[in-house]
């Protein structure tokens, strides 16, 4: 299994405050991404990294901001949490590029957020 | 525009052998990923095509024609354990996620 481990597993919180989801990997990859997925919607790409400090929208980020300080680490912050964004969130990671061919996606196991 | 088409549910018997279709439009379009990801759980990688034709993984087959912006992922055999949603991929400018079929095996 690649070694991502998310934290916390779940979480339940109060609509309007902050909330923030940590991605740890092992793996030394470079990319790294957070995923919501929804009944209905099936995975979608909130932001991703492709190296420290670097990264990008995905197209559901609004609400949302990351942050990359280290390779292994990767940070999803809800800067004010509403119920709309009760969901389970995914973290995963790659060597390669999903825009330069493609490349295998590790998940972690995921983080069951509930807003209140 | 970037879609994913798949059928939502499927429900087979242990032992026989099940398709899951799907068909995709994505710009760019560069290969074809199933995952398979069991209830609460996180999606695993099975297969990924880029050229057209048939790749086979044991129980598990994955095929794809570019063409006709098509794949199945076919599985034999089937086990209890292969209860689980299955989600096509399409790896483009963007990976596109399918919805997921969610197969039920029945003994």
């Amino acid at each position: 299994d690649a070694g991502i481990t998310q934290s916390p597993r779940h979480k339940v919180t109060e609509t309007g405050t902050p909330v923030t989801l940590r991605c740890h990997q092992t793996e030394n990859h470079r990319y790294m991404y957070w995923y919501r997925q929804d009944p209905g919607h099936g995975l979608r790409l909130i932001h991703y990294s492709y190296g420290v400090k670097d990264t990008d929208k995905g197209e559901v980020s609004d609400g949302y901001s990351v942050s990359r300080s280290k390779t292994e680490d990767f940070l999803l912050t809800l800067e004010s949490a509403t119920s709309s964004q009760t969901s389970v969130y995914f973290c995963a990671i790659s060597e390669g590029n999903l825009e330069t061919g493609g490349d295998i996606q590790y998940f972690g196991a995921g983080t069951r957020l509930s807003v209140l | 525009g970037q879609n994913i088409d798949q059928p939502t549910e499927m429900t087979a018997t242990e032992g026989a052998i099940v398709q899951i279709n799907c068909t995709y439009q994505t710009s760019g379009f560069n290969g074809l990923f199933w995952y398979q990801q069991h209830a609460g759980e996180a999606p695993t990688f099975l297969s990924y095509n880029v050229l057209d034709g048939l790749e086979e993984k044991g129980r598990f087959s994955s095929f794809l024609s570019r063409s006709k912006g098509y794949s199945y992922l076919l599985l034999k055999e089937l086990q209890m354990k292969d209860s689980a949603s299955y989600l096509c991929v399409a790896a483009g400018n963007k990976l596109t996620f399918g919805g997921g079929t969610r197969v039920l095996v029945k003994p």
